[in-house]
């Protein structure tokens, strides 16, 4: 199974300011690699896709980079609504399939 | 606007069986053009894939689960379902279904999701 370890947990940023918020692979998945965004009480929201396309109705404030065992999420300019978890996801590992990371915690500073 | 719907009992007993019926409205899984999955959550922790249909009924499981899940496609109802077997409390979580992006399998990514469904399993 692939591993995907996030970091950091939690990142205290300002309202403004940029985050970035890493996802490390245990082995190659290629560009294979998803973000998602989570707000309490609600289902998981489609940010990123093939590490760096953004899915449909996204802000070109979330940007995604990386290939192979690193990847970056990065929000520009934070506004208030960013505030959530994020989740990585890789879905190049067939079998024994997808995996997720435990999530970076975003808060505000 | 395609929507997704997880409907089922939300309490289950250890050893019992958890059923969950997904129902897609707003586009149809006969189009054969996407694949079907299920993911959960345990309280406070992160996601884990459980496993994915296609319109035909071939599926793909977590290797970690696959003794014990089941899921399945009633093409006339524009419905899929998950079936977990032998629960006890490590299996208490929001169950999601969602819809794999455009592509196929290869397209592993989520791009629509139900809101979730709780379930719990009491001792």
């Amino acid at each position: 199974e692939i591993v995907m370890t996030q970091s950091p947990a939690t990142l205290s940023v300002s309202p403004g300011e940029r985050a970035t918020l890493s996802c490390r692979a245990s082995q190659s998945v290629n560009s294979n690699l998803a973000w998602y965004q989570q707000k309490p009480g609600q289902a998981p929201r489609l940010l990123i896709y093939g590490a760096s396309t953004r899915a449909t109705g996204i802000p070109a404030r979330f940007s995604g980079s990386g290939s192979g065992t690193e990847f970056t999420l990065t929000i520009s300019s934070l506004q208030s609504e960013d505030f959530a978890v994020y989740y990585c996801q890789q879905y190049n590992n067939w079998p024994p399939g997808y995996t997720f990371g435990q999530g970076n915690k975003l808060e505000i500073k | 606007q395609l929507q997704l719907q997880e409907s089922g009992p939300g309490l289950r007993k250890s050893s019992e069986t958890l059923s969950l019926t997904c129902t897609v409205s707003g586009g149809s899984i006969n189009s054969g053009s996407f694949y079907w999955g299920w993911i959960r959550q345990p309280p406070g922790q992160g996601l884990e894939w459980i496993g994915t249909i296609y319109y035909s009924g071939s599926t793909y499981y977590n290797p970690s689960l696959k003794s014990r899940v089941t899921i399945s496609v009633d093409r006339s109802k524009n419905q899929f379902s998950l079936k977990l077997s032998s629960v006890t409390a490590a299996d208490t979580a929001v169950y999601y279904c969602a819809r794999h992006g455009d592509g196929g399998f290869s397209s592993g990514w989520y791009d629509y999701w139900g809101q979730g469904t709780l379930v719990t399993v009491s001792s």
